[in-house]
């Protein structure tokens, strides 16, 4: 069976400081994969999606990126947070065919301080 | 571009009752997929229900179901029989084939003893 690990599940960074938030999913290939963020009071804001490596489309222009340096592999990164940046960030995967629903990753509560 | 609006931020029901909770969507296309999650205070979220918008019977799963109206682009969840273990963030998500899934800001249901 599938399954996703995004870690860690709670991390507090000062301003400034970078970012690296990891995702991984086993028991598929080839998936598509996805960033969220889910800011306090606020519904799920797609951050970055995957079709496959080294491809990434970006939704939302900030000083997040994110990587795919493997199939399975899904990074989130900064090179220096901002307060802004604060929430709580979903990782989910997809089969290659895009009419199934996502699957989410437990979550990494972000806290910037 | 797609939107999904959720009205109502916050809802409660006494245990046991029935809630329906509201959905609006709005796109311009014919073949697309809906979908209510649901995510307690763990963080998680889980797919409670999905609904084919060719099919024109709505979906259930055990207490959970949806009246799906295509014409008013309109997509409300009915909990029957609410437990306590159902208090959680609802989301409503739409994607067309090809795309990515928009979500709603969410309902928070919390269901009284």
């Amino acid at each position: 069976s599938q399954t996703i690990h995004q870690w860690p599940a709670t991390l507090v960074q000062p301003v400034g400081s970078p970012l690296s938030l990891e995702c991984t999913v086993e028991g598929t290939s080839n998936p598509n994969l996805y960033w969220y963020r889910q800011a306090a009071g606020r519904g799920l804001q797609l951050l970055f999606y995957s079709v496959g490596i080294g491809q990434i489309s970006s939704e939302v222009p900030q000083n997040l990126s994110a990587s795919r340096p493997q199939d399975r592999q899904f990074i989130l990164s900064s090179k220096k947070l901002l307060l802004s940046d604060s929430g709580f960030y979903l990782c989910a995967w997809s089969p290659d065919s895009s009419n199934q629903p996502q699957h989410f990753g437990d979550g990494t509560r972000l806290s910037i301080l | 571009a797609q939107t999904v609006t959720q009205s109502q931020p916050e809802m409660s029901v006494q245990e046991a009752e029935t809630v329906t909770l509201s959905c609006t969507y709005d796109t311009s296309e014919s073949n697309y997929y809906l979908f209510w999650y649901k995510q307690p205070p763990s963080r998680q979220m889980i797919l409670v229900i999905r609904q084919e918008a060719y099919k024109q019977q709505n979906a259930t799963e055990n207490r959970f179901s949806v009246n799906f109206q295509k014409a008013a682009k309109s997509f409300s969840l009915k909990i029957s029989d609410s437990q306590l273990g159902d208090t959680a963030m609802y989301f409503c998500a739409f994607m067309k084939h090809g795309d990515d899934m928009r979500f709603g800001a969410g309902t928070r249901l919390t269901v009284k003893p």
